[in-house]
């Protein structure tokens, strides 16, 4: 079966610009995340969506970065005015668990974004 | 704090050996544990998940948990050169999040 997608695969982005990060979810999962990982590094959390519902964004490392799920399906991750600190490899993941009380399960990733910015 | 901690390795074990991952946690609140494999230049890939104390057996795979000690391991029986990867440990926390290790490289040499 399909699996969690994301695009575009790689994005290169002049400091200073606009770039939007897209995810596709396994179909029916109602969880969705948004990890950053560096070189080296496992990922980090950043925010979580429970259908349409953006319950935790605390991962989130400045106002530059906002995700929405409008539909509870595809995910955009938008980062504005990159910095070079922002290059990193994108992960969304999915699980098909809701409830946030005792953990969320096992999550599948997506083969990720690598944003480089110059 | 919530963390989780790894040996960064490199664990080099040659073909056929049984290699030993282990990884230790911050909080006695987390409940369950995630093995995921990565290749280089790749995504994390579930291998094996834990939810209770002792082992829990998967073909070549078996995970251990011991909540009083705060660590978890993963063994890899009968390791093949294919099983070279980085080895990432996570835990829940009972929270909506996978707070991860920063992985181990496993080497296995024929």
């Amino acid at each position: 079966g399909a699996g969690v997608s994301q695009s575009p695969r790689y994005k290169v982005a002049k400091r200073g610009q606009d770039v939007a990060l897209r995810c596709d979810p396994i179909s029916g999962h109602v969880s969705l995340f948004w990890y950053q990982q560096a070189l080296g590094q496992g990922p980090e959390f950043l925010t979580y969506f429970q259908n349409e519902a953006q319950l935790d964004k605390s991962g989130l490392p400045s106002d530059r970065f906002f995700a929405e799920r409008p539909e509870g399906s595809v995910s955009t991750l938008k980062i504005q005015r990159t910095q070079q600190e922002d290059s990193a490899v994108y992960l969304c993941a999915s699980s098909p668990r809701s409830g946030l009380a005792g953990g969320q399960g096992e999550q599948f990733f997506g083969p990720g974004t690598r944003l480089t910015v110059l | 704090q919530k963390e989780v901690e790894q040996n960064s390795g490199p664990l080099s074990v040659p073909e056929g050996a049984i290699a030993s991952l282990n990884c230790t946690y911050s909080d006695r609140v987390s409940q369950s544990f995630f093995w995921y494999r990565q290749y280089s230049g790749k995504s994390p890939e579930l291998i094996m998940s834990i939810y209770s104390n002792g082992d829990k057996e998967d073909g070549r795979f078996t995970a251990q948990l011991n909540k009083a000690s705060q660590y978890v391991s993963l063994l890899i029986r009968d390791s093949q050169p294919s099983d070279s990867a980085t080895y990432l440990c996570a835990g829940d926390y009972n929270t909506d999040k996978l707070i991860f290790g920063t992985g181990t490289r496993l080497q296995v040499f024929p």
